[in-house]
């Protein structure tokens, strides 16, 4: 079944080491999102991807970066993590803008020790 | 932005009642969505909803979009349709963000 793939289920980092979350779709869709977000709250979007074309929300930190490397795979790098940023991280897709459904993964609970 | 109300903010059932969540929004909108986010985490997508009335088994949703609403319905519940239930509509300036609800945290009790 064509889907949206992230690993890993669970991550757990140290406060200030790199850490690296990988998402995958079979969907072939040209829009992959990476949310975060926190326990009893909705997700927040931190950026898209329109094929290639970078696009980051205004509030998010410099902390969150992402890669795209081809139409089926991107990265959440966070590059120096604190406490604050433990969280679900749900990675989506969308054919084109959001006049389309919206597929999310299964996400990936991170944790900061 | 555009504001998403959801009510009740929590619910509980017992196994096998009907019940009809509701969204508010505060603008147009040219389409609408409501996801299941079960216990685990997993986000769902039920229903894409920009008009009218869509059935998929058990669940029904409804979206009057002249009047700025949009209604989930559940019946003979489940235990398995526990967990949030969110709706999210596109921001007006943004085509590539959803602006979602609070949420409804259901509970069914066997």
């Amino acid at each position: 079944d064509a889907m949206v793939i992230q690993n890993p289920r669970y991550q757990v980092t140290q406060f200030g080491k790199p850490v690296t979350l990988s998402c995958s779709q079979t969907l072939n869709h040209n829009v992959m999102y990476w949310y975060q977000q926190k326990s009893s709250q909705a997700p927040k979007l931190l950026f898209h991807y329109y094929d290639k074309d970078f696009n980051n929300e205004a509030d998010t930190p410099d902390n969150f970066q992402s890669r795209r490397p081809n139409t089926s795979f991107c990265f959440l790098d966070i590059r120096s993590p604190g406490l604050g940023d433990a969280a679900m991280y749900l990675c989506a897709t969308s054919k084109g803008a959001l006049n389309e459904k919206l597929f999310f993964g299964s996400g990936t609970q991170l944790s900061v020790l | 932005g555009i504001q998403v109300e959801q009510s009740p903010p929590d619910l509980i059932l017992q196994e096998g009642a009907n019940s009809t969540l509701r969204c508010n929004f505060s603008d147009s909108v040219n389409n609408l969505q409501w996801f299941h986010q079960n216990p685990w985490g997993q986000l769902i997508n039920l229903f894409y909803i920009p008009s009218g009335t869509k059935q998929n088994g058990r669940l029904s949703a409804t979206t009057v979009a002249t009047e700025r609403y949009s209604l989930l319905y559940i019946s003979s519940s489940q235990t398995t349709d526990s967990g949030v239930y969110f709706c999210a509509v596109p921001e007006t300036i943004n085509d590539y963000k959803l602006s979602f609800g609070a949420g409804t945290t259901v509970t069914v009790r066997a």
